[in-house]
């Protein structure tokens, strides 16, 4: 079944780390971009990161410095590396399968994960 | 604020026509970029409804459709069902940012 598993979300403190994973089966991720998404309580949603197929990696100006995207081909699994936690980090993050857009920048997101909570309090 | 602008919430009776709009401007919708938009039930994962600004993704009834015109594009739901009532999101990619962007969300409800 092709489908995707976050994990990792929790509860943190104010300036702490955490890393969330996202596992992903009956496809490639290294054939793929892959994305992660959030959405604070009660709000849209923020696109945070995206990894292309060759490796390249991309930031939303709002976790730009503090977040890291990653992937382990052999573990067909991408990771957010998300590190200086502020509360306005609070919300669900999804993973997301993207598919390039047809000569040009940009790119859909086909496949989602059910999400994972991440809140940040004291 | 979002960078593309979606009126907060729309409503319709069963059976009726709606459209949902996504204003941008020329570092992404204006530049050519492609819109693309999602459907998102109550405490579920956004779905994809249709990407390249007018293809359903596979499953979606051709009640959904979309398009696109210079700075803004579209979703159209005809034929209103009950189970259309959610939260619907545009997308596309902004040169400036150097990323994807969405719309701020717009609520359907089904009267």
């Amino acid at each position: 079944e092709v489908q995707l598993v976050e994990s990792g979300g929790g509860l943190v403190q104010p300036g702490g780390s955490l890393r969330l994973s996202c596992a992903a089966s009956g496809f490639t991720v290294s054939s793929n971009y892959m994305s992660w998404v959030r959405q604070a309580p009660g709000k849209g949603l923020e696109w945070v990161s995206v990894i292309y197929s060759g490796g390249s990696t991309y930031y939303a100006d709002s976790v730009k410095g503090r977040f890291t995207i990653s992937r382990h081909i052999s573990k067909s699994t991408v990771y957010l590396q998300m590190n200086s936690l502020r509360p306005e980090d609070t919300a669900v993050y999804y993973c997301a399968r993207s598919i390039a857009a047809a000569g040009q920048h940009g790119w859909y997101l086909d496949l989602w994960g059910r999400g994972t909570l991440v809140t940040v309090s004291s | 604020q979002s960078v593309l602008t979606q009126p907060p919430s729309v409503s319709g009776a069963p059976g009726q026509r709606v459209t949902i709009s996504c204003t941008g401007s020329s570092s992404n919708i204006g530049a050519g970029y492609d819109v693309h938009w999602y459907q998102q039930l109550p405490g579920t994962a956004p779905k994809l409804l249709i990407y390249g600004n007018i293809n359903r993704s596979s499953g979606v009834p051709d009640r959904f459709s979309g398009s696109k015109s210079g700075t803004s594009a579209s979703l159209a739901i005809t034929g209103l069902q009950a189970e259309d009532e959610a939260d619907y999101y545009c997308q596309s990619y902004d040169s400036s940012l150097s990323g994807s962007v969405f719309g701020g969300g717009t609520k359907l409800t089904v009267l």
